[in-house]
């Protein structure tokens, strides 16, 4: 069974930059077969899609984030980590890893293995 | 990049059915056949119910079926139980490698 746990700094000072890792188990990221994503709910409100990796290190971004996300990940730690530069209020929200999976050769998908979130709080 | 539009809630008695829509554009919903469904509880991470517009995960009860006419994708949740009381979110590829979420369905199980 895989899971999935975020971790990083829950407080975070405006300007400055959000930094959370993905710890992966129960399965191996340089297995090849999947992308991880980083998605986000600020309180109270919908999903919001950040970002993903491929094991070798091929990322696609939300193109209303591109300019302030880098998504990276360490085969040997078995972790993927976000970073989101220049950070204000609306940036906060519970940040989610996940694993996605699809179907055929287009490899884009669905998310089937969530982490259970972390509630980043950007705040002076 | 836009979000997909859901309805703000719905409702149903148990044993009911309830059907929550998704709808976007051709660029997104109606482009592409990855469109998928997530079920989250209070505090919970969300869960997926249905993928790639029709399937459902394993584990998943044949409650739960999916759907798309044209820009519109649907979640049909047959048989309400208790426990289906929750938010509903719909996913598509929206070209690019990007994807777009619904805002979300509040589901009340009256």
């Amino acid at each position: 069974q895989v899971q999935l746990q975020e971790s990083g700094p829950g407080l975070v000072k405006p300007s400055q930059t959000l930094s959370l890792t993905c710890s992966v188990s129960g399965g191996s990221i340089s297995s090849g077969r999947y992308y991880w994503s980083w998605i986000r709910q600020p309180a109270g409100k919908g999903l919001e899609w950040i970002g993903r990796i491929y094991s070798s290190g091929s990322t696609n971004y939300n193109p209303s984030l591109k300019s302030r996300v880098t998504i990276s990940v360490d085969t040997s730690k078995n972790q993927f980590s976000l970073k989101l530069s220049s950070v204000t209020a609306a940036d906060t929200a519970v940040y989610y890893c996940a694993r996605e999976d699809y179907s055929d050769y287009v490899e884009v998908g669905y998310f089937d293995y969530w982490g259970q979130g972390a509630l980043v709080t950007v705040s002076s | 990049q836009s979000a997909l539009t859901q309805p703000r809630s719905v409702s149903g008695s148990p044993g009911q059915s309830v059907t929550i829509s998704c709808t976007g554009t051709s660029s997104d919903v109606g482009g592409y056949s990855y469109v998928s469904w997530y079920q989250q509880h209070p505090n919970k991470a969300p869960k997926l119910v249905i993928y790639d517009v029709s399937k459902r995960p394993s584990g998943v009860p044949d409650r739960f079926s999916g759907s798309r006419s044209g820009n519109t994708a649907s979640l049909t949740i047959s048989g309400l139980q208790a426990e289906d009381e929750a938010d509903y979110y719909c996913c598509s590829y929206a070209g690019g490698y990007t994807f777009a979420f619904g805002g979300g369905t509040k589901l009340t199980v009256l």
